[in-house]
């Protein structure tokens, strides 16, 4: 079957580190993404990745290690208004993205 | 304005009424979905569409129809609506020839079925 694992919550505090976690079984693998979504709002794109390794763009990083069928979503230097949940999202064999049930973060002051 | 527009952005029904649900966008894009989102659950998959002619059963089509009126616009109906659909919707299109198949969502359809 398929499946994709991530913290349901997570805390941090403002001008800190987060690492958010993705693990994944899927059908075939043609890439992942992360999006952002704040609550009652539509998701908005963060990153995709198709290869191993990491990508950077700005404050967010995306990691991606294909065997290990793992990702993870490195944010820095919180910031309140980075209080969201954080999907991930695997597209299969069939270009069709699973999702995960996201995970909420939380910025404290 | 926004790319993607979704209406009603709420709706309250009852049991046994007919709903629908409707999108538009201005994108340009070939390929438009409709979404459910349920607390603790990803994001299920009804119905995509790659073009106007193109209409295809996504994971939880079942209780669902859909019709791709433009390139711009695809409705979603509930033909009989039941409490277990209430949630929130959402459309969204990407862009055939894009490298990444981003992903560019309306603003959400809330939907309660009592």
């Amino acid at each position: 079957g398929q499946n994709i694992d991530q913290p349901t919550e997570m805390t941090a505090t403002e001008g800190a580190i987060v690492q958010i976690n993705c693990t994944y079984q899927t059908s075939g693998f043609n890439g992942l993404f992360w999006y952002q979504q704040h609550a009652g709002e539509a998701p908005t794109f963060l990153s995709y990745n198709v290869l191993d390794g990491l990508e950077e763009k700005g404050r967010f990083s995306s990691f991606l290690s294909r065997s290990k069928g793992y990702s993870y979503l490195l944010l820095k230097e919180l910031q309140m208004k980075d209080s969201a949940s954080y999907l991930c999202a695997i597209m299969d064999s069939n270009y069709q993205l699973i999702w995960g049930a996201g995970t909420k973060l939380i910025i404290k002051p | 304005d926004a790319d993607v527009t979704q209406t009603p952005r709420n709706r309250i029904t009852k049991t046994g009424k007919r709903i629908m649900l409707e999108c538009s966008q201005t994108k340009g894009h070939d390929r438009m979905y409709w979404y459910r989102q349920d607390p603790g659950l990803g994001l299920r998959l009804i119905y995509y569409s790659f073009d106007v002619k193109d209409i295809n059963k996504g994971e939880i089509s079942d209780g669902y129809s859909v019709s791709r009126q433009a390139q711009a616009k695809f409705s979603l109906s509930l033909e009989s609506a039941i409490p277990n659909q209430t949630a929130l919707y959402f459309c969204a299109t990407s862009d055939q020839g894009a490298d990444t198949g981003e992903l560019f969502f309306g603003e959400g359809s809330r939907l309660t079925v009592l």
